[in-house]
Formats: structure tokens, C-alpha cells, sequence
């Protein structure tokens, strides 16, 4: 498609209760990123993909997010056991990196309320 | 580290110019520049990669010093519709593809008419 699609739009999980946030990708771009913009308005960088390879996941809390782009599915992020502080917009953009001007178009976000 | 926005907020008449501005204290690889408004996606506005670039049209524009540790946002003769959140990303270096941006805190534009 011609934009970045996340589903879903609002997620609500209770404390400890896994969440499941989904993103497409602008079709024919080859990296993907995830970032949290928490209610402050601050931007986190989460984990970045080339295609179906993890580019970078420094910004990654591993143990209990984790991260997929598998071929013909939408890329995903998985809270395992989410906590209070989880709450937030979780933002997906996708680049197609085709020179060195790496624009990065972001899809509208999905908003995750843990309670 | 996180590059240092300012001004944090300005309040602006329809028709007054804004300029924005983005730090760093190190050399940066490029400069993302985004607006965003409330409840929606940040939407793209223009990117900065060589040192003395100047980039963008006669209402929004940008420019990155030489030493590629200062990028600036003009905004000219607002108009209402750029009331918003605007947001530097940048990258530190280049790794060969594309890189997780770093985001400074925001400035906050509102246009009064």
C-alpha cells in the first residue's frame, strides 16, 4: 500500500496480559522501525528491521518485548506481560533506504492502556 | 544523547514567522525534520544530510550548519494549519541502512488567528 497501516488502533490490557500490535509496511520498503512515544511526547526507537533481518534492536527491552518481520505477513510487536509504564503509542515506519536520504514515513500508531 | 529542541513552545500569530532549532553535541550523519498533531502520526517534512544544506520551499524551509551539529526549521508567514508538535530525529551515523532516530522533546507551535 501507499502508507504505513497499523492494527490495531487501541489496545486495553490488564497488567501482565501479553499484547499483540501489527504494522505494514509502505509496499516496496525494505526497513521497518518501531518507536514508543510515551505521554510526555518522547520518542523511543525500539528495533529497526531490514526486511526480515532485526537491523537494530538497541532500544529493545528483551525481556519481555520481542519483534517480527516475517515474508508476506505483517511485521509485529509482542509485549510479554505488559506493565503499567508500557503505556503509550507505539509507532511503526517503514523506509525504503534506496540512497542516503533514509526517509522514514510513519504509519497513525497504535495506542496500548495497560490498567 | 538526545538532540536539544528549542524553543520548547511559541505561541504565534497567523502570518508571523517561527524558527526552530535542533542541537547536537556531536557531528551528526543527518536530520529528520517532522510535525505532528495532536492524536495523529508525525508526518514527514524534510530531511538534511551535507553540512550548509538548505533544503525545503518558500514557506518551509531548513538549513544544516557546516559542522553538521545544528539544523534549523524556518516557518514563514504561518498559517493555521501549521499549528502542531515539531520534532527533530537524527542520526548519528550511517550503518549501512537506515537508522533508529533519536528525537528531541518537541517544540510546540500554536497559531492564534
Amino acid at each position: 500500500g501507499e502508507e504505513v497501516a497499523q492494527t490495531p488502533k487501541h489496545l486495553v490490557r490488564g497488567e501482565g496480559q501479553k499484547a499483540k500490535l501489527y504494522c505494514a509496511p509502505i509496499k516496496g520498503h525494505s526497513y521497518v522501525f518501531w518507536y514508543q512515544q510515551v505521554l510526555k511526547n518522547e520518542f523511543k526507537f525500539l528495533i529497526s528491521f531490514q526486511n526480515e533481518n532485526v537491523f537494530d534492536e538497541t532500544g529493545m527491552p528483551k525481556e519481555r518485548f520481542s519483534a517480527k518481520c516475517l515474508p508476506n505477513s505483517p511485521c509485529s510487536l509482542e509485549i510479554q506481560a505488559t506493565k503499567l509504564e508500557d503505556s503509550a503509542v507505539y509507532f511503526c515506519a517503514s523506509s525504503p533506504s534506496l540512497d542516503s536520504y533514509n526517509e522514514q514515513f510513519f504509519g497513525p500508531g497504535t495506542r496500548l492502556t495497560v490498567l | 544523547q538526545q538532540p536539544v529542541q528549542s524553543p520548547q513552545a511559541v505561541i504565534l500569530r497567523e502570518g508571523e514567522d517561527a524558527v526552530i532549532n535542533c542541537s547536537s553535541s556531536k557531528a551528526l550523519y543527518s536530520v529528520h525534520w517532522y510535525r505532528q498533531k495532536h492524536g495523529e502520526a508525525p508526518v514527514f517534512l524534510m530531511i538534511l544530510l551535507k553540512g550548509g544544506e538548505q533544503k525545503g520551499h518558500e514557506k518551509i524551509s531548513a538549513s544544516f550548519n557546516e559542522k553538521k551539529q545544528q539544523s534549523s526549521l524556518y516557518l514563514t508567514a504561518s498559517q493555521l494549519s501549521y499549528s502542531g508538535t515539531y520534532f527533530c530525529g537524527t542520526e548519528w551515523y550511517s550503518g549501512g541502512g537506515a537508522d533508529g532516530l533519536t528525537f528531541g522533546k518537541g517544540t510546540h507551535l500554536i497559531i492564534q488567528p
